[in-house]
């Protein structure tokens, strides 16, 4: 069975303070793929990153940057100079690849991050 | 491309009624997902489709709940009898199975259509 865990229920930074927000996962599967969404007081979930399981290298998109470590079954999230913007929850996923494709995501619980001016 | 659409983004029912929501994919999308999230929750996957054909239904859809994609293009689901326990955000998202580059299977979602059974 797959379970994503997102320890952290809610954070407070303030703004210009950077912040990281932890993923830790659990599969038996050896090829899957790992995702954060961000989902804004709207409801939509916005698709942020997706990493498959065979590329560990570390990836940074303008203030965001991501540390995936198959060592430790994480994915973990840091947004540098954070801004009131990025006041959302944010959500890590797991999925497996079948012969199909992408199949069911597997959520955490999500992370409540708050950017105080 | 246009992103996943849904309506209506909010319903409010009596408990019994039953409600239907409709969910556009982004065109070309060939699969398409349904997810349901409660306040404090991550999202749960209901169901998917691979065009017109329904591949796998998670338990959490009892008989109440049915789904359909006719022509592999819109989907509706709809719950029929509706119970307070059915409150909640369903969301849709879709995807290209095999599609080219990086992104190719990336699951993309709407807004959401929130219910509320009183």
């Amino acid at each position: 069975a797959q379970k994503v865990t997102q320890a952290q229920t809610e954070i407070s930074v303030v703004e210009k303070e950077d912040v990281t927000l932890d993923c830790v996962y659990e599969t038996r599967d050896t090829t899957y793929y790992l995702f954060w969404y961000k989902q804004p007081p709207s409801g939509e979930l916005v698709f942020l990153i997706r990493r498959n399981s065979f590329d560990e290298q570390n990836e940074i998109s303008g203030r965001y940057s991501w540390n995936f470590q198959k060592s430790t079954s994480s994915f973990n999230f840091t947004i540098t100079a954070s801004q009131v913007v990025d006041s959302a929850v944010y959500f890590c996923a797991l999925t497996f690849i079948s012969n199909f494709g992408n199949e069911k995501l597997t959520f955490g619980t999500g992370t409540r991050l708050t950017i105080i001016p | 491309d246009t992103g996943v659409s849904q309506n209506p983004r909010h319903k409010i029912t009596k408990r019994g009624q039953n409600v239907t929501f409709r969910c556009d994919p982004i065109s070309e999308h060939n699969r398409l997902y349904w997810y349901r999230q409660t306040l404090g929750q991550g999202p749960e996957f209901l169901t998917y489709f691979q065009n017109e054909a329904q591949l796998e239904k998670s338990r959490l859809l009892s008989d109440r709940f049915s789904a359909e994609r006719p022509k592999g293009s819109f989907s509706t689901l709809e719950i029929q009898r509706t119970e307070q326990g059915d409150s909640a955000m369903y969301l849709c998202a879709s995807s290209r199975l095999g599609g080219q580059g990086s992104f190719g299977n990336t699951i993309y979602f709407g807004e959401g259509s929130w219910l509320t059974v009183v």
